[in-house]
């Protein structure tokens, strides 16, 4: 079946550490997004890449960076520059120029 | 830029009640809009969308939303809840002016639903 797959499920760390955070998608779509999930804030947009070799900064993308080497893969690194990083993570990813997003499971960091 | 209010963070409907879920949005270009639904500890699924065309929409599970410009709003409703619609559903719009074959999407700050038996 075709999808999203993100790793870990759930992540701990200690304050100070970079992470990162995996996202692999087998439905052949161009576009990639990580999003920030907290309660009652809704998803903020971190980065987004339309196309391999390249990305933007999404609305909260400081402290976080991306990669985007092949088209199957857009894994976000939780810097030690991000001062509130405890939260769900979520990435999707989108060939519809309508904007379906797809989503995968999230993954559920928690900086101690 | 765009952006997406929903009007009621908690809803509590009894089990064969109206569900009824508040989206309304601002946009500088004619919007697409989309429900999505998430359970607990999942990732967001597609209810419905609005892109063009009729302004009543119907998505999965029984839901359906209208679009109505001269109120820039995108409800959600759905004639009868049933326990399994308990979850958190957002509403977002999509950023057609940023160019490219792909959109950002823009979400409200989501609504959780309750269905009391």
């Amino acid at each position: 079946d075709g999808g999203i797959t993100q790793s870990p499920k759930y992540l701990f760390r200690k304050e100070g550490q970079n992470v990162t955070l995996s996202c692999e998608q087998n439905l052949n779509h161009d576009a990639m997004y990580w999003y920030r999930q907290d309660p009652g804030q809704g998803l903020r947009l971190i980065y987004y890449s339309q196309i391999v070799n390249d990305f933007q900064k999404g609305d909260i993308a400081e402290g976080y960076s991306v990669s985007r080497e092949k088209k199957e893969s857009f894994p976000l690194t939780v810097t030690s520059a991000q001062k509130n990083p405890t939260a769900f993570y979520l990435c999707a990813s989108s060939i519809d120029i309508e904007g379906i997003l797809h989503f995968g499971n999230g993954t559920r960091l928690t900086v101690t | 830029a765009q952006s997406v209010t929903q009007l009621g963070s908690h809803v509590s409907v009894s089990e064969g009640a109206l569900v009824l879920l508040r989206c309304n949005y601002s946009s500088s270009v004619p919007p697409y809009l989309f429900w999505y639904v998430q359970y607990p500890n999942q990732g967001l699924q597609l209810l419905l969308k609005y892109t063009t065309g009729a302004t009543l929409v119907k998505g999965i599970n029984g839901f359906e939303a209208e679009f109505k410009k001269s109120e820039t709003s995108f409800h959600l409703t759905k004639p009868s809840a049933h326990m399994s619609d308990a979850a958190e559903y957002f509403c977002a719009v999509s950023d057609r002016a940023s160019g490219g074959s792909n959109y950002k999407l823009t979400f409200g700050k989501g609504t959780l639903l309750t269905v009391n038996p």
